[in-house]
């Protein structure tokens, strides 16, 4: 069964509006991390934003927010303002284990294309 | 602080070749991963150091994949006889710490070609 899914193959958004890209994952683990990074076409990951498991609040860093949906178990990346330099792959991480060790497993990922 | 370093950034090569890939990671983080990563997927996890010990290899195909972290501080992966499939971006991240909040830092990665 797919940990963590990601059903966008590619989204389109007008530059300056917000966009959502759709992340759902499974884990019976009570402690877990979301994460979201973005892969350019130049190919580095970068590391966008940080959700725990035991957050009670949504992650904002900047133009990004987390929309956290512990019960349906959803991850949602809110990016508002899209700028061009947004268009890029996204990714959608878990990272769950124990004091044995903490393994991070990455969805298929979704294209953003941002329209000027 | 310096990044993850990896090298070389392409190689290419002939099936039934071998290749070997060096990382670095950023000083301070225990924890070491190589992805693979197939064009137009996830990048999915090979190998973890957590210092020099191996915590998960599951996913590593042990008949011609091999990797170590000698010292607990750069790795290797090498490749021993190639595969055409074995074509993809080999990513090498580090972390700080090991548990469930700590980002991932990559490096640039290893464009493999296999012909």
């Amino acid at each position: 069964a797919q940990k963590i899914t990601q059903t966008q193959p590619g989204m389109f958004v007008q530059e300056k509006e917000a966009v959502t890209l759709d992340c759902t994952y499974d884990t019976s683990d009570p402690s877990y991390g979301l994460f979201w990074y973005k892969q350019p076409s130049s190919g580095e990951m970068i590391f966008l934003i940080y959700q725990g498991s035991y957050d009670q609040q949504n992650a904002t860093e900047g133009r990004y927010s987390l929309n956290f949906q512990k019960a349906r178990k959803s991850a949602n990346l809110v990016i508002s303002a899209s700028q061009l330099g947004d268009s890029a792959m996204y990714f959608c991480a878990m990272r769950e284990g124990n004091t044995g060790g903490f393994k991070t497993i990455f969805g298929a990922g979704t294209r953003l294309f941002v329209k000027a | 602080e310096a990044g993850v370093a990896q090298s070389p950034r392409y190689k290419i090569i002939e099936k039934r070749q071998s290749v070997a890939f060096w990382c670095n990671p950023i000083s301070g983080h225990a924890t070491l991963y190589w992805y693979q990563q197939i064009l137009g997927q996830g990048p999915k996890l090979l190998i973890q150091f957590q210092n020099n010990g191996v915590v998960d290899d599951s996913q590593l195909p042990k008949d011609r994949f091999s990797a170590e972290r000698l010292k607990g501080v750069d790795s290797t992966l090498k490749i021993q006889p190639a595969k055409l499939e074995d074509s993809a971006v080999y990513l090498c991240a580090s972390s700080l710490e090991p548990g469930a909040g700590s980002p991932l830092h990559f490096g640039n990665g290893t464009r493999l070609t296999v012909t």
